[in-house]
C-alpha cells in the first residue's frame, strides 16, 4: 500500500503547476483523498480533499479559486492543479488516504497512508 | 475557520516519562480530532482518530482523550522512538485545521 507524488518544481509567482499522486495496493476509488502541505521548517497545513468519486471537494480558504483537486479512479490518481502560485505556497505537498472510519454512526477523518511528498518552490 | 492551539509548543522529557500534550479548539468539535506524529525528515503518521481511537499498529502507550474544545494526547512511558513533533487535526468543519505542533525533545 503506497502513495507516490510527483510534479513538484521551482516556478515563478503567478505561474501554474500540477501535482499528481498515484496510489497502489488498495482500492483507490473507496477512499477520500487529501492534500496536506508543509512549508520549510513549519507545521502541517491541510489544503484540500475530494470524495471517493470526485463528487465533492473542499479547500483551504487561501487556495480556494486558485487550486483544484481532482481524481481519476481508473488511473488510481489524485491531482492538485495550482494556479496563480504565490511565494507562500512554497512547501512540501503530501497526498494522503483517508480511511473515514465510522464510530457510533459518525464518520471521522483518518489519514493513514501518506506519500513521501513533492517539493513546490515559488520564487522569482 | 476553527483555530487549534497546542500546548506546550515544545517540551523536554526523558525516556520513561509520562508526557501530556493538549490541543484546544476555538469552538466545540465533538470528538472530531486526530493526532499525528512526525519524526524529523519523515512523513506524518496517524496515531489517534475520533479523539480516542488508537490506529492499528500504534503502541498502547499512546492514548487520546477529550471532547468539545479540549483534548489531550498522552504517552504513558516515553520511548526513544517518540521524540518527534505531534500535531492535532480537527475534522469537524471545513477547512480542516492543524494545531501548530508540539516538539518533544530529549532532556
Amino acid at each position: 500500500v503506497q502513495l507516490v507524488e510527483s510534479g513538484g518544481d521551482l516556478v515563478h509567482p503567478g505561474e501554474s503547476l500540477s501535482l499528481s499522486c498515484v496510489g497502489s495496493g488498495f482500492t483507490f476509488s473507496s477512499y477520500w483523498m487529501t492534500w496536506v502541505r508543509q512549508s520549510p521548517g513549519k507545521g502541517l497545513e491541510w489544503v484540500a480533499n475530494i470524495h471517493e468519486y470526485g463528487s465533492r471537494e473542499n479547500y483551504l480558504d487561501s487556495v480556494k479559486g486558485r487550486f483544484t483537486i481532482s481524481r481519476d479512479n481508473a488511473k488510481n490518481s489524485v491531482y492538485l492543479l495550482m494556479n496563480s502560485l504565490r511565494p507562500e505556497d512554497t512547501a512540501v505537498y503530501y497526498c494522503a488516504r483517508d480511511t473515514s472510519p465510522e464510530r457510533d454512526g459518525n464518520y471521522f477523518d483518518a489519514l493513514d497512508i501518506w506519500g513521501q511528498g513533492t517539493m513546490v518552490t515559488v520564487s522569482s | 475557520a476553527i483555530q487549534m492551539t497546542q500546548s506546550p509548543s515544545s517540551l523536554s522529557a526523558s525516556v520513561g516519562d509520562r508526557v501530556t500534550i493538549t490541543c484546544r479548539a476555538s469552538q466545540g468539535i465533538g470528538t472530531e480530532l486526530a493526532w499525528y506524529q512526525q519524526r524529523p525528515g519523515k512523513v506524518p503518521k496517524l496515531l489517534i482518530y475520533a479523539a480516542s481511537s488508537l490506529e492499528t499498529g500504534v503502541p498502547s502507550r499512546f492514548s487520546g482523550s477529550g471532547s468539545g474544545t479540549t483534548f489531550t494526547l498522552t504517552i504513558s512511558s516515553l520511548q526513544s522512538d517518540d521524540f518527534a513533533t505531534y500535531y492535532c487535526l480537527q475534522d469537524s468543519t471545513y477547512p480542516r485545521t492543524f494545531g501548530q505542533g508540539t516538539k518533544v525533545e530529549i532532556k
